[in-house]
């Protein structure tokens, strides 16, 4: 049982560059969402999808695309990467018919030069 | 949407002394206030939440307090070990959940 699972765990992109995060999740799990966390700010949603099928923005989301593409996986895409898009991010997800909580991915550290 | 403030931003304690670290919601209809911990490098792991109907809930050492009516809620670890050192997140959730800044705890040997 693997959880939720990110894929890369690392990147470093060129300004204007373009790339996908990859989040997958095995619990059955209905929502998930997406992160970024800078120092000192915490964590601050991107974009989530409460069901396959929908997506809706977060706190901050220019600059970002998602596709939820069935319901394991939901990915995060930066068209043209800026250097203020560096910072770490975690893909999570959620299943409201069992409980509230948030189980956690390992993080994709991405940093933009 | 709902905003999260967490107080203090760091918290320095001796072994065996407590800790709480605050947080206010603005929401009212905020209904799950769940707090993780985040080791350094490592994804925030939950520890501990409370629902909205219940005014406190205790697990071992770590116990969660929630006032609706003034908005707030409380982690309390009490007898605190030098492994309790770790960033902590208050979060409030409505549809979706918001985080709060985090608390640096430090507790010295």
């Amino acid at each position: 049982n693997a959880g939720v699972t990110q894929t890369p765990k690392f990147q470093v992109l060129k300004t204007g560059q373009s790339m996908t995060l990859q989040c997958a999740q095995d619990m059955n799990h209905n929502s998930m969402y997406w992160y970024r966390q800078d120092p000192g700010m915490g964590l601050r949603l991107i974009y989530y999808s409460a069901s396959e099928g929908t997506t809706d923005k977060g706190e901050v989301p220019n600059g970002y695309n998602v596709s939820r593409l069935n319901k394991r996986e939901f990915s995060l895409r930066l068209e043209s990467a800026a250097p203020s898009q560096t910072s770490v991010y975690f893909c999570a997800s959620s299943d409201i018919t069992v409980n509230y909580g948030y189980t956690f991915g390992s993080g994709t550290r991405l940093t933009v030069v | 949407g709902e905003n999260v403030e967490q107080h203090p931003s760091t918290l320095s304690v001796q072994e065996g002394d407590s800790a709480v670290i605050k947080c206010t919601y603005s929401d009212s209809a905020s209904n799950y206030f769940p707090w993780y911990k985040q080791e350094l490098g490592k994804r925030p792991q939950l520890i501990i939440d409370i629902r909205s109907n219940v005014g406190e809930k205790k697990d071992q050492r770590i116990a969660v307090t929630l006032n609706k009516t003034a908005k707030h809620f409380s982690l309390h670890i009490t007898e605190t070990q030098p492994e309790d050192s770790a960033v902590y997140f208050c979060a409030a959730k409505i549809n979706d959940m918001r985080f709060g800044a985090g608390t640096r705890l430090t507790v010295k040997p």
